[in-house]
Parts: C-alpha cells; sequence; structure tokens
C-alpha cells in the first residue's frame, strides 16, 4: 500500500484558511488522493478526493501536484468545529476500495 | 449517502467472553470493512466483509479472533471473540460503493474488557 506523510499536529486560528500537507512520493497512477476528518468521539467523515486536477467541494478543497508526490488540503475559513484529525489517504481500485490510515493531523483551531 | 447503525454503541465485557457487534446500512453497499481504533491511535483495517462469503482478513487479524458474517449487501457482524483487556478499542464499520466514490463511517462500537 502506498504510504502518506504528514505532520503530526498543526494549530490554526479561527476564521483564517489552513493548508494541511501530505506527501505520497510512491503514489502509483492509479491512485486516487482521498482525505477523510474525525471529530472527537466520532467515525471518520469524508472531506474531499481527487486524481489530477485540483477540486473543489463545500468542505475543502484539495490541491494536488503537477507530479502528484505531495497536495494539500484547504479550509478556507477555519472553525472550532474544524478542530479533527485529518488523514490523507491514498486509495487504489484494484485494492477492493479499501482505505488503510496513517497517523493523520491532528488541526488544532483557537478561538 | 448511506446511513450506517452500529450496535452496541459501547459495552463493557469480562475477558475469556466473546461480543458481536452489528452493522446495518440503510441502502444496499458494494463494499464493507471492520476498523479497529485502540486508544489513541488511528484505525486499522481488519477485514472486508464479503458478501456469502468468508471475509478477508488482513495481516494480524484471524478468523478464530475476529469472526465476520454478511449474510447480504446491507448486513454485517463482527464477533471479538476470547475477549483480553488487549482488545479494548473501538470498532468501526465502513460502506462504500463500486468506483471511487467516498467510504462512510458508523459512529463505533466502544468496547472495554475488564
Amino acid at each position: 500500500d502506498a504510504k502518506t506523510t504528514q505532520p503530526n499536529s498543526m494549530e490554526s486560528n479561527e476564521e483564517e484558511p489552513v493548508h494541511l500537507p501530505c506527501n505520497h512520493s510512491t503514489i502509483s497512477g492509479t491512485d486516487y488522493i482521498h482525505w477523510y476528518r474525525q471529530l472527537p468521539s466520532q467515525g471518520p467523515e469524508y472531506v474531499i478526493h481527487g486524481l489530477t486536477s485540483n477540486v473543489n467541494n463545500r468542505m475543502a478543497s484539495l490541491a494536488i501536484a503537477e507530479d502528484r508526490k505531495s497536495s494539500t488540503l484547504i479550509l478556507h475559513r477555519a472553525t472550532l468545529r474544524d478542530a479533527a484529525v485529518y488523514y490523507c489517504i491514498l486509495r487504489a481500485d484494484n485494492q477492493g476500495g479499501k482505505l488503510i490510515f496513517g497517523q493523520g493531523t491532528e488541526l488544532s483551531v483557537k478561538p | 449517502s448511506a446511513v450506517i447503525s452500529q450496535k452496541p454503541s459501547r459495552d463493557i465485557c469480562q475477558r475469556g467472553t466473546s461480543l458481536t457487534i452489528q452493522c446495518q446500512v440503510d441502502s444496499q453497499v458494494t463494499m464493507m470493512f471492520w476498523y479497529r481504533q485502540q486508544p489513541g491511535q488511528s484505525l486499522t483495517l481488519i477485514a472486508t466483509a464479503n458478501q456469502g462469503s468468508e471475509a478477508t482478513y488482513e495481516s494480524g487479524f484471524v478468523i478464530d479472533k475476529f469472526p465476520i458474517s454478511r449474510p447480504n449487501l446491507t448486513f454485517s457482524t463482527l464477533t471479538v471473540s476470547n475477549m483480553s483487556p488487549e482488545d479494548s478499542s473501538i470498532y468501526l464499520c465502513s460502506v462504500t460503493g463500486m468506483g471511487n466514490t467516498e467510504a462512510f463511517f458508523g459512529q463505533g462500537t466502544r468496547l472495554t474488557v475488564v
């Protein structure tokens, strides 16, 4: 399974943008980049995913490097409710759809 | 989207006993998975629950310890057998569809073994 590297923790101020980095230098051509987050005492929830092009949805944006060896999850305006552990995961269709979680980045948001 | 119901939400069990956790999904899904999350840790995949056949286990997990059933496309069970305190964890069910779609997770079952 292709691995990802994320910082253990990050801090942000409320209402400011947050850029969460992820390195995946061993990514293969068929790996999708998925982001999930886990709020305290809850199961993980989907945030966003992409293959090559940058992606936007109501929760966040995903910026993917041209060589696909890194990506950045962007929260445009952090709120206190965004405090969570964020997981960057590579998912391959030939792996039966399973997600292999790394350690993730624990994001804290200061008022 | 898919809504997942897991039962029980939490339990305290005696060592040496077994607990069966149920996962019910509100729609037919292709893939179902079971994860374990030990205290303060990330999620670890236990197995893929296959409809009508034996589950596919990840390295370090075996059927005798974690038997899994999946009789149809919306329901699965995970049993934690012959429990020890080291089995104290949160157990989560996850589902996804075909193709590179998003996955959905249940709220988890918090198990404490005493």
